[in-house]
């Protein structure tokens, strides 16, 4: 069966910091890959997805970055957090025709 | 306008009622639409999928799907306090981006 990991679980950064989420899948080949942001009590932004190594699509104009250096692993990083940046940040993975995604347990960020 | 939406709620109803949840959307070249569970601080959970117009059901859940009016339902039967979450509606285009709604809070009193 498939799995997805995340961590850190919950992070708590200064701003100005830089960041690194991981977010790695098992049990399945070429996933489509995604990040979304979820500021309390809004649905999830889009952030950035990734079709395959290497091939990073970016929804929103940010100063995050994102990059997928193998099948199933896909790196969420920024150079310097804002406070803006704080929110809980979802990985997802897809694959097929049916676009379901399934999410990992997510990642709380709190810039101070 | 917003591309999904939902309303926020807090949408309330007594345990064995039938809580109804509605989504409307914007993009008429809309394939594929989902309905997902989210708990207080958990991600979400993909509660059902339907991509032809009429209802689909499983087990207590029934989604419901009109393209012409550009509107998808998820209707809850024997609502149970473990239903109280909030529900997220994603649409998805045929280039397999998903949208989501702010989500609906549910709330089953026992």
């Amino acid at each position: 069966s498939q799995t997805i990991h995340q961590w850190p679980a919950t992070l708590v950064q200064p701003v100005g910091s830089p960041l690194s989420l991981e977010c790695t899948v098992e049990g399945t080949s070429n996933p489509n890959l995604y990040w979304y942001r979820q500021a309390a009590g809004r649905g999830l932004q889009l952030l950035f997805y990734s079709v395959g190594i290497g091939q990073i699509s970016s929804e929103v104009p940010q100063n995050l970055s994102a990059s997928r250096p193998q099948d199933r692993q896909f790196i969420l990083s920024s150079k310097k957090l804002l406070l803006s940046d704080s929110g809980f940040y979802l990985c997802a993975w897809t694959s097929g025709s049916v676009n379901e995604q399934f999410f990992g347990p997510g990642t709380r960020l709190t810039v101070l | 306008q917003k591309e999904v939406e939902q309303n926020s709620g807090p949408l309330s109803v007594p345990e064995g009622a039938i809580a109804s949840l509605n989504c409307t959307y914007s993009d008429r070249g809309s394939q594929s639409f989902f309905w997902y569970r989210q708990y207080s601080g958990k991600s979400p959970e993909l509660i059902m999928f339907i991509y032809s117009n009429g209802d689909k059901e499983d087990g207590r859940f029934t989604a419901q799907l009109n393209k012409a009016s550009q509107y998808v339902s998820l209707l809850i039967r024997d609502s149970q306090p473990s239903d109280s979450a909030t529900y997220l509606c994603a649409v998805t285009t045929n280039a397999g981006k998903s949208t989501f709604g702010d989500g609906t809070t549910l709330t089953v009193k026992p």
